[in-house]
């Protein structure tokens, strides 16, 4: 089946720094890749949608300054959290939809990040 | 704008009991919804799609649009279907999702 691997997996980082977090898709190309935030025992959040080759579309509310997405191949997509406050501490969460046309998502295992 | 609605929070049942989770929906389109589930310590995985209309680990989910739901079903809950459960929506032509806020199913011994 398609997977969806995320690295790291967890990181912990001083306020200030920038992480960078990575979603490939291992088997499969994906045109489309989204990314969200899911806080402790609530849903997921939409934050953007990561389309190969051109820039990515935020929801409403998501500073795209402050989360900045690159897809630049059809397997990898990267979610960059600048300058990380300790308000960004949460589980994020990516996931692909094949360029074969099928419109099931495949989702990462979600990366844990934790600002000091 | 679209919405998923999962009213239950928390629901919790014996083995062997039916259980039926909520879900419902406001979107002016024509509607794709989902049901994607989470087990403890694993990933988000899609359970059932609306338009396969097929079973998958015994549960089944019908779309009503009259009572514009997606209520999902299972006769007899296992101990492990224990697991949060998520409803979702898919916008067409945007191919992103809406999600529910979730149900924690707990299944009881």
């Amino acid at each position: 089946g398609a997977v969806v691997s995320q690295h790291p997996s967890w990181v912990i980082c001083k306020s200030g720094t920038s992480v960078k977090i990575e979603c490939r898709s291992l088997d499969f190309q994906a045109t489309t890749m989204f990314w969200y935030r899911q806080f402790p025992k609530q849903s997921l959040m939409l934050m953007a949608t990561s389309n190969e080759g051109s820039k990515a579309t935020y929801e409403q509310g998501v500073e795209k300054d402050k989360f900045l997405i690159n897809h630049a191949s059809l397997t990898l997509s990267t979610l960059t959290v600048t300058s990380a406050h300790p308000e960004d501490s949460s589980f994020y969460i990516c996931s692909a939809t094949p360029s074969s046309g099928t419109d099931t998502q495949y989702f990462g295992p979600g990366t844990r990040l934790t600002v000091l | 704008a679209q919405r998923v609605t999962q009213p239950e929070k928390l629901l919790s049942v014996f083995k062997g009991a039916p259980v039926e989770l909520k879900c419902n929906y406001s979107y002016s389109g024509s509607p794709e919804l989902f049901w994607y589930v989470q087990y403890s310590r694993q990933r988000l995985q899609l359970l059932l799609r609306h338009i396969s209309r097929e079973s998958i680990k015994g549960f089944t989910a019908d779309l009503n649009k009259g009572e514009t739901s997606f209520h999902l079903k299972k006769p007899f809950a296992q101990e492990e279907d224990s697991a949060m459960y998520y409803c979702a929506l898919l916008k067409s032509g945007a191919g992103k999702s809406t999600f529910g806020d979730g149900t924690t199913l707990t299944v009881k011994p």
